[in-house]
């Protein structure tokens, strides 16, 4: 049973433009949510994340969105830099044993 | 935020062998976790290591297959144990810090099993 989804396994976005990376989750219990940028041969990077009771986070040119109703969140990339290109992983967590649980991934690509 | 590394990086072992994965944190920390990322996968938590007291293992992960030390609260390692070409995939250490929820993780274990 996958807690985490992330439906689209690639996006494609020119530079400049807007990415938007989605994320579904169905575990009510979750309480907080991160997003990971990850490059090739290197573990995943802390980007930004949000808290449950905000229903939304910005820092520089990245915000999250969350949507606790439709138990869906959204990061937003503007504009996006073709440095960006990565695999995004959602992640949520929730209770006293910090576990996370990991979406599987979207590959971004920014085209110059 | 927390520095973390990780011993190998990269390991291509014969099946039935053991290799152990070692994971070093910059600053004293009370929470360590090893996950698995398999080909095309999410990363899969295995399991949570707290110094002083024995690994909590996830669902489907068990001691004698990923035995887990934790001698002191920078260190920890990972043995993955009597290995099938089934385990390859990269293991990931991560901790905690502040109090914090967020996670930062080391780079990363690549193991290969022939």
């Amino acid at each position: 049973d996958q807690q985490v989804k992330q439906n689209s396994p690639s996006l494609s976005v020119q530079e400049g433009r807007i990415s938007i990376l989605n994320c579904d989750y169905t575990n009510s219990m979750f309480d907080y949510f991160l997003w990971y940028k990850k490059y090739p041969a290197e573990g995943p990077t802390f980007l930004i994340s949000i808290s449950s009771i905000k229903d939304k986070n910005e820092d520089g040119r990245f915000t999250v969105f969350l949507n606790k109703s439709a138990k869906h969140l959204s990061l937003h990339i503007v504009p996006s830099q073709p440095g960006d290109s990565a695999v995004y992983f959602c992640a949520a967590g929730g209770g006293s044993n910090y576990k996370l649980t990991f979406g599987k991934g979207t590959l971004l690509t920014v085209n110059p | 935020s927390a520095v973390i590394s990780q011993k190998p990086s990269r390991d291509i072992c014969q099946r039935g062998t053991s290799l152990t994965i070692q994971c070093q944190v910059d600053s004293q920390v009370t929470m360590m976790f090893w996950y698995r990322q398999q080909p095309g996968q999410s990363l899969t938590l295995i399991a949570t290591a707290n110094q002083g007291s024995e690994a909590t293992y996830e669902s489907g992960f068990v001691i004698d297959k990923f035995p887990i030390s934790r001698p002191n609260l920078t260190f920890s390692t990972l043995t993955v144990s009597n290995m099938s070409p089934e385990d390859s995939s990269i293991y990931l250490c991560s901790t905690r810090t502040g109090g914090l929820e967020t996670q930062y993780f080391g780079p990363g274990t690549r193991l290969l099993v022939l």
